[in-house]
């Protein structure tokens, strides 16, 4: 079965400083991963994806996250933090061989940036 | 916003009542979905709705009753419920739902849920 986990409940970063949430995912075949950020009170917002290819995926808000099939994790990133940065942020999994259409998504981590 | 859109945002209901949940989608997907988002839990998948057929049904209590009456709606009809049903109730649509694992969600802002 597929699985995906965010080791970090909490992460704290200080305005302009990199940012990184990290992702790890377990699955039989191929992934396709994902990430998504909630902010307080909304649902949730999708930020990229990869489906294949380049490893360094390039999404919305500046957000980019690299894809290591060795150390099987899909760690988001972004080079300068922003205030309003601080939200919740998901990763998800679909196992590609498995069949299965469902997205397996991580217990989320809390991002928080300080001014 | 992403087009997918849910009424009420906030509900409360004591356990004896029958209300109902709403979402709509302007994305002209075929694949809805309903998840219950609840604290310190990874989201849960409740239903999925391909081209208004019911394909999957993750072992939600009947208390819980999806209806899709077209592509674009789709309802979750909540009776007798439980105070540890109180969460945050997700609907999502895509584009093609069982047909492509590459598809990508997109949901609305939820109906957060208080059961007294």
């Amino acid at each position: 079965a597929q699985s995906v986990a965010q080791p970090e409940d909490q992460v704290n970063v200080a305005e302009g400083n990199p940012l990184t949430v990290k992702c790890t995912y377990s699955v039989s075949g191929n992934p396709y991963l994902f990430w998504y950020v909630q902010y307080p009170n909304r649902g949730l917002q999708f930020l990229l994806k990869y489906i294949t290819g380049d490893n360094l995926v390039k999404g919305s808000y500046g957000f980019e996250a690299e894809f290591n099939k060795s150390q099987t994790s899909f760690h988001l990133k972004k080079p300068s933090a922003l205030v309003s940065d601080s939200a919740l942020y998901f990763c998800a999994v679909r196992d590609l061989w498995a069949g299965s259409y469902q997205l397996t998504f991580g217990k989320g981590t809390k991002l928080s940036v300080i001014p | 916003e992403t087009g997918v859109t849910q009424t009420p945002r906030h509900l409360v209901m004591g356990m004896t009542n029958k209300k109902s949940l709403k979402c709509e989608q302007h994305l002209g997907h075929n694949a809805m979905y309903w998840y219950k988002q609840s604290a310190k839990k990874p989201l849960e998948l409740m239903f999925v709705y391909s081209l208004e057929e019911r394909v999957e049904n993750n072992s939600v209590p009947s208390r819980f009753s999806p209806e899709c009456p077209n592509s674009s709606h789709l309802f979750l009809h909540l009776h007798t419920l439980q105070p540890e049903d109180s969460a945050l109730y997700l609907c999502a649509s895509s584009q093609e739902g069982l047909t492509s694992t590459r598809d990508t969600q997109y949901f609305g802002p939820g109906t957060r849920l208080t059961v007294l």
